[in-house]
């Protein structure tokens, strides 16, 4: 079954404690992506990674890391996660449409990472 | 900021009602697409149109694009309870340079769907 998988889906830590959040897909995408939810503001773009070994910033990029170092693992790294990180988090997958840009295509979720920050 | 931005905030129809959602953008994109979450699940992608697209169906679904408004719409015949959901449109743009390509892939904040029995 064609799938995006992240795991924990649920996870209350303390502050500064690092922690990794894994999203891994089966569809042999080129890009992924994380996004963090949160009321009033909609989903907002982590980082993104268009293949292996490339990524680049979303629009709120600050306090994660990713790493692509295979094509279907894209996990997202809180080195010191803060209260201000509590949120739901979402990885999702996708292949590129033709063209100049390769925009992506239809975007795959994952069931969403519920985290909490104390 | 945001670049697509999804209008009204909430809508609360009947079942059996017409809903319609509108998306509105600021700068020229590569495709549009809407997705449907419901309340703390992933999102799940309706239909992607093109740049060069006006309009698409996808069953009850009905999706314009008018790229001189800067404005998509999706519309939901025939209303059923189990399309209470939030849908967000997301535009994908892209950001190219030479010797690479890129792009940008922005979230609304979503239009609340509330479809009473």
């Amino acid at each position: 079954e064609a799938q995006v998988t992240q795991n924990p889906r649920y996870l209350i830590t303390v502050t500064g404690k690092k922690l990794t959040v894994t999203c891994s897909q089966n569809m042999n995408h080129e890009y992924m992506s994380w996004y963090r939810q949160d009321p009033g503001l909609g989903l907002r773009q982590i980082y993104y990674s268009m293949n292996v070994e490339v990524t680049d910033k979303g629009d709120v990029p600050e306090g994660y890391k990713v790493s692509r170092k295979e094509k279907r693992n894209f996990p997202l790294i809180l080195e010191s996660p803060s209260p201000n990180q509590t949120s739901l988090y979402f990885c999702a997958s996708s292949r590129g449409l033709a063209g100049p840009y390769r925009a992506p295509d239809t975007q795959y979720f994952g069931p969403g990472t519920r985290l909490t920050v104390l | 900021s945001q670049q697509g931005e999804e209008d009204p905030q909430a809508l609360s129809i009947q079942e059996g009602e017409n809903a319609t959602m509108n998306c509105s953008y600021k700068t020229s994109i590569n495709n549009l697409q809407w997705y449907r979450q419901n309340s703390g699940r992933g999102l799940v992608h309706l239909i992607l149109i093109r740049s060069n697209e006006r309009e698409k169906h996808s069953g009850r679904l009905r999706v314009t694009l008018d790229t001189s408004k800067k404005s998509s719409s999706l519309l939901i015949t025939a209303s059923r309870a189990a399309d209470t959901a939030s849908y967000f449109c997301a535009t994908t743009k892209g950001i190219g340079n030479s010797g690479g390509s890129n792009y940008k892939l922005t979230f609304g904040k979503g239009t609340l769907l509330t479809v009473n029995p």
